[in-house]
């Protein structure tokens, strides 16, 4: 298995543009989870996914962030607008069983300038 | 919610000593602890989890306890090596449910040749 494959690994992108992250869980985990991970705050959860709906979206920041997961092998992060504040590094894990036996990916480094 | 506490921030030893790693945990409902590793440039990776029907478990080098009635969990390295060196975070959540993961701010673990 290639493991959770995350896309792309590294952004940098102006204030006020749209960014994408993109997410391929690894085959048969129902969870899907979104992390930011910065110095300050360590990793937060953002967002996680059960069978592709979506459970608690109590740590998304602000409604410039947004998530989707259109189907069981996709997920996607969006924000728009940026804001250097953002910057941060964005991980995707899955497991077969919520809390259980998380797979992290390699991470999105965001910049944003 | 969950909170965890994580000590210390940083950690350095020298290669062949022990190191520990010290966890708290605020929800009584939380009975699943495992332990990530990250280095540098990559995801956390799992390298060992208890749950809450144990008080220690061993694999080879590395040795996690809990204390349930203290809310405390520890990570334990025997005989550290320079590749020990990353950052490593513990973590609590409600295994197999639908919870997911809160995680401490992380241990910077530096082995000295």
């Amino acid at each position: 298995d290639a493991g959770v494959i995350q896309s792309p690994r590294h952004e940098v992108t102006e204030m006020g543009q749209e960014v994408t992250l993109r997410c391929k869980p690894i085959s048969g985990h129902d969870y899907l989870f979104w992390y930011r991970q910065t110095m300050m705050r360590g990793l937060e959860l953002l967002i996680y996914f059960n069978n592709n709906v979506p459970i608690d979206d109590s740590g998304m920041p602000e409604d410039r962030f947004s998530a989707k997961m259109p189907n069981a092998s996709f997920s996607t992060l969006k924000i728009q607008p940026s804001e250097p504040r953002d910057s941060a590094v964005y991980f995707c894990a899955s497991s077969r069983g919520g809390a259980d036996g998380y797979t992290f990916g390699s991470g999105t480094r965001l910049t944003v300038v | 919610g969950e909170n965890v506490e994580q000590h210390p921030s940083t950690l350095s030893v020298q290669e062949g000593d022990s190191a520990v790693i010290k966890c708290t945990y605020s929800d009584s409902a939380s009975n699943y602890f495992p332990w990530y590793k990250q280095e540098l440039g990559k995801g956390p990776q799992l390298i060992i989890d208890i749950r809450s029907n144990v008080g220690e478990k061993k694999d080879q080098r590395i040795a996690v306890t809990l204390n349930k009635t203290a809310k405390h969990f520890s990570l334990h390295i025997t005989e550290t090596q320079p590749e020990d060196s990353a950052v490593y975070f513990c973590a609590a959540g409600e295994g197999g449910s639908q919870g997911n993961l809160i995680f401490g701010k992380g241990t910077k673990l530096s082995v000295k040749p």
